[in-house]
């Protein structure tokens, strides 16, 4: 079946770097989205992987390895603005290239 | 500039009555779709839209229906509201999707729905 995991909720200190994990099982991996999603407001895209390594992105990266079924979403120098939900989506050609969306990583930033 | 709109942002209704979400997107793009969001799932997909005429059965369809009769507009019908349905409602859209290309999804602000 389709299943994508990401913890919960974590907790880091402003300046700090952090790695969201996520994993997923899919019938036709086809991408791999991270989505920023502040309280009460829309997702915003951060970045996509299709192609194992490495995306950079200025304070972002955003790792994939397919053979592992394996992506994280890391942020550096973090600012309390980065107080948010990160959302980890899979495209898969098994659900007619539609996303499957894991439950998001509420990422709560300490002074 | 481009945007996507939904509207209303707040609804409170009633069981059993037929409620209709806007959703108005200026990027002129093919591709729409309706998540819901709830607390501990990840957005699930109600309806999706490839195009005008088009529309498609999304993970949790029972008890919505949508129409597409141009490219701007994707209305969402609860024919008859249940307690289940409340939750916040997102339409997002997107370019045509071809071959390996990403073409992410934008996001419109979200309709909060409570059914009583």
């Amino acid at each position: 079946g389709q299943n994508i995991d990401q913890p919960t909720e974590m907790t880091a200190t402003e300046g700090a770097i952090v790695q969201i994990n996520c994993t997923y099982q899919t019938s036709g991996f086809n991408g791999l989205f991270w989505y920023q999603q502040h309280a009460g407001e829309a997702p915003t895209f951060l970045s996509y992987n299709v192609l194992d390594g490495l995306e950079e992105k200025g304070r972002f990266s955003s790792f994939l390895s397919r053979s592992k079924g394996y992506s994280y979403l890391l942020l550096k120098e973090l600012q309390m603005k980065d107080s948010a939900s990160y959302l980890c989506a899979v495209r898969d050609r098994g659900s007619n290239y539609q996303l499957i969306w894991g439950a998001g990583t509420k990422l709560i930033i300490k002074p | 500039d481009a945007e996507i709109t939904q509207s209303p942002r707040h609804k409170i209704t009633e069981t059993g009555r037929q409620v209709t979400l806007a959703c108005h997107q200026t990027w002129n793009h093919n591709n729409m779709f309706w998540y819901r969001q709830d607390l501990g799932h990840g957005l699930r997909l109600i309806h999706y839209s490839y195009g005008v005429q088009d529309t498609n059965k999304g993970e949790v369809s029972d008890g919505y229906s949508v129409s597409r009769s141009n490219t701007e507009d994707l209305p969402l019908t609860l024919e008859s509201a249940a307690s289940s349905q409340t939750s916040v409602y997102f339409c997002a859209s997107s370019e045509s999707t071809a071959g390996s290309s990403y073409n992410e999804q934008f996001f419109g602000p979200g309709t909060r729905l409570t059914v009583l």
